[in-house]
């Protein structure tokens, strides 16, 4: 079965600075992966999605992600850290042939002035 | 707007008693979903539905059940036989239930059992 990990509950990062949110996934067929984000009290909002073209996937608000077959991972970036970026980001994994995403715990991120 | 919808935003109730969630989507979306979040667990799949007068159930369905009569339409009925169900309840869909689709989410109901 198909499973995600995401290394760290809570990234503190200062404005202007790097975003590295890092995903690790489990899959024993070529995966499908997707990256979402959630403002507080909100649903989720769809910010890439990996499937199986190009590995460097650049998705809304300056986010991009790559996909890494060695690693299993598909760790999520954006050079310059707003403050508008501060909410918990998903990595999800497709479960194939199951039809349903599974999903990681979940990373807080929070920009400091 | 094509969206997702829920309600009531904040539901309250007593130990005991069966709610009902709502949730309605005008995308033309044949597939629906309903998706438990708790802190530090991330997002957690109740039931799910490819189509109308069909729906299963995902990997923590009991004490929950479902209904698909119309396709814009998934309520989900938290019954008192779920042990915890103070939880954000988000419901979610996409074009079809395919590996690729993007999920689009609601806003969620936050429901508190006294």
């Amino acid at each position: 079965a198909q499973s995600v990990t995401q290394l760290g509950s809570h990234v503190s990062v200062s404005e202007g600075a790097l975003v590295l949110l890092r995903c690790n996934y489990s899959s024993s067929v070529p995966p499908y992966l997707f990256w979402y984000v959630q403002y507080p009290n909100q649903g989720l909002q769809l910010l890439l999605k990996y499937t199986s073209a190009a590995t460097l996937v650049k998705g809304i608000n300056g986010f991009e992600a790559e996909f890494k077959k060695s690693e299993t991972s598909f760790h999520l970036t954006k050079p310059s850290a707003h403050m508008s970026d501060a909410a918990e980001y998903f990595c999800a994994v497709s479960d194939r042939g199951a039809q349903k995403l599974v999903f990681g715990q979940g990373t807080r991120l929070t920009i400091n002035p | 707007d094509g969206g997702i919808t829920q309600s009531p935003k904040y539901l309250f109730r007593k130990e005991g008693q069966n709610v009902t969630l709502s949730c309605e989507q005008n995308l033309n979306h044949d597939a629906m979903y309903w998706y438990r979040q708790d802190p530090g667990q991330g997002l957690r799949l109740i039931y799910y539905s490819q189509i109308v007068n069909d729906f299963q159930k995902g990997d923590i369905a009991e004490g929950y059940s479902v209904s698909r009569e119309k396709k814009e339409s998934f309520p989900l009925t938290v019954t008192s036989a779920q042990k915890n169900p103070t939880a954000f309840y988000l419901c979610a869909s996409s074009i079809v239930a395919g590996d690729t689709d993007t999920q689009y989410f609601g806003p969620g109901t936050r429901l508190t059992v006294l």
